[in-house]
């Protein structure tokens, strides 16, 4: 699985959209970007992924880049409850590999 | 019910005793992973049972024990632990594809282990 590289931390005003970016130059056409995150004492969440087309769900919007080697996970009005480690997984989807995380980005979200 | 549960949620136990933990996914899905995190690192992969049958091992000591009892239950079981394995022992499920793993894992809240 190709290698991500994210910031480690960021903050965001509560209110405000959150941009998390993750670098992933060296992605191979058959891999797909995941993003996960941690709430603090909890287990890692599902959060969305996509492969060239940006995608949108209820919890967030992910903006993947024509040449692929980036990406950015949107949250359009963050809150508190939003603080925790975001990881950007990159994968081949339906592998016979489990999930690989990063150090991920801490998020903290503020009043 | 998207729900991975596990139990305990907190244990402590001496490196000479047994103990277990215990998982449960009632979504369907045949595939479950232990994942093991020490306090502020990323979850590291453990083992992996697809179909009821142990397809990842990533090198664990066998004081480490997985078994999958039917495919809607994982445990995990621990004799002469260290403590250095005290950690944020996590298990997850998905649902694979022609024998294949997905990357959408549902994870559970984790049993807090210390090694005393």
């Amino acid at each position: 699985d190709a290698k991500t590289t994210q910031p480690t931390s960021m903050d965001c005003a509560e209110g405000r959209a959150a941009n998390l970016p993750c670098n992933h130059s060296t992605i191979s056409g058959n891999e797909y970007v995941y993003w996960y995150r941690q709430i603090h004492s909890q287990g890692p969440q599902y959060i969305i992924h996509g492969l060239k087309n940006n995608e949108t769900n209820e919890m967030a919007s992910l903006i993947i880049t024509e040449d692929r080697k980036s990406s950015t996970l949107i949250l359009p009005h963050a809150t508190l409850r939003d603080t925790a480690v975001y990881y950007c997984i990159v994968r081949v989807e339906n592998s016979g590999y489990a999930l690989n995380f990063g150090k991920g980005t801490s998020l903290l979200v503020t009043p | 019910d998207t729900e991975v549960t596990q139990t305990p949620k907190h244990l402590v136990m001496g490196m000479t005793n047994k103990k277990s933990l215990k998982c449960e996914q009632h979504m369907g899905h045949r595939a479950m992973y232990w994942y093991k995190q020490k306090a502020k690192k990323p979850p590291e992969l453990m083992f992996v049972y697809s179909y009821e049958k142990l397809s990842i091992n990533e090198s664990v000591p066998s004081r480490f024990s997985p078994e999958c009892p039917n495919s809607s239950l994982l445990n995990l079981h621990l004799h002469a632990l260290q403590p250095e394995d005290s950690a944020l022992y996590l298990c997850a499920s998905s649902q694979p594809l022609a024998g294949l793993l997905q990357g959408e894992q549902y994870f559970g809240p984790g049993t807090r282990l210390t090694v005393t």
